[in-house]
């Protein structure tokens, strides 16, 4: 099972741009890399899904190295309602077990 | 509205009284899975299902059940709960990559 390694917490200003990491030294060849963001209470919601280079939408950016061993999700210009934990998930929905790491708690300070 | 969908939201039994925890989804999705959360783990995965009576465990099935004889269908079934199984439970589905999380179920078993 592909384990992942992000920071605990993180702080950031009102319109930064936040930058959260994600370590992932036994990824499969077959696993690709899915940012989720979840608030309290609730379900987490799909933010972006890369398996190489760079993935851009309309809400982040994802950049993984040509390893493969990390990931960074990129957020620009973080508002208020950022704040909440960011979950780093490698794997696929194939036939192997889905291993979510521990998450990131972004705070946004106005 | 495409969604996934848990009974109950919120659940207070006693040790050893079977229950069933029921998820939904209404958009056709073959991959159905089942987590746990509990402070300071993150997202852990119970079971999940490739499709309809496929069904395989995740990182910490002990003391559960799941069966999945219908696509849109996935329950979650605590044949015998204990105290340890308190937590927030998270029914997702997936068409193969990015995955809807239900709303959750919160568990307290005394």
């Amino acid at each position: 099972l592909a384990k992942t390694t992000q920071p605990i917490s993180m702080d950031s200003y009102e319109g930064q741009e936040v930058n959260i990491t994600c370590s992932h030294n036994n990824i499969a060849t077959n696993d690709y890399i899915t940012w989720y963001q979840q608030f309290p209470s609730q379900g987490p919601r799909f933010i972006i899904q890369g398996y190489k280079t760079k993935v851009t939408n309309e809400v982040a950016s994802l950049f993984i190295p040509a390893d493969r061993k990390s990931s960074t999700l990129s957020l620009p210009r973080v508002s208020l309602s950022d704040t909440a934990v960011y979950y780093c998930l490698v794997g696929s929905s194939g036939n192997t077990p889905l291993v979510f790491g521990k998450g990131t708690r972004l705070s946004v300070i106005a | 509205e495409a969604q996934v969908t848990q009974n109950p939201r919120y659940l207070i039994t006693v040790t050893g009284k079977k229950l069933t925890v029921t998820c939904s989804q209404n958009m056709n999705h073959e991959y159905m899975s089942w987590y746990r959360q509990d402070p300071g783990l993150g997202l852990r995965q119970i079971y999940y299902s490739m499709n309809v009576e496929v069904t395989d465990k995740g990182d910490v099935p002990e003391g559960y059940k799941v069966s999945r004889k219908e696509k849109r269908n996935f329950p979650l079934i605590l044949e015998s709960p204990s105290p340890n199984q308190t937590s927030l439970y998270f029914c997702a589905s997936s068409p193969g990559g990015e995955q809807y999380f239900g709303p959750g179920t919160r568990l307290t078993v005394t």
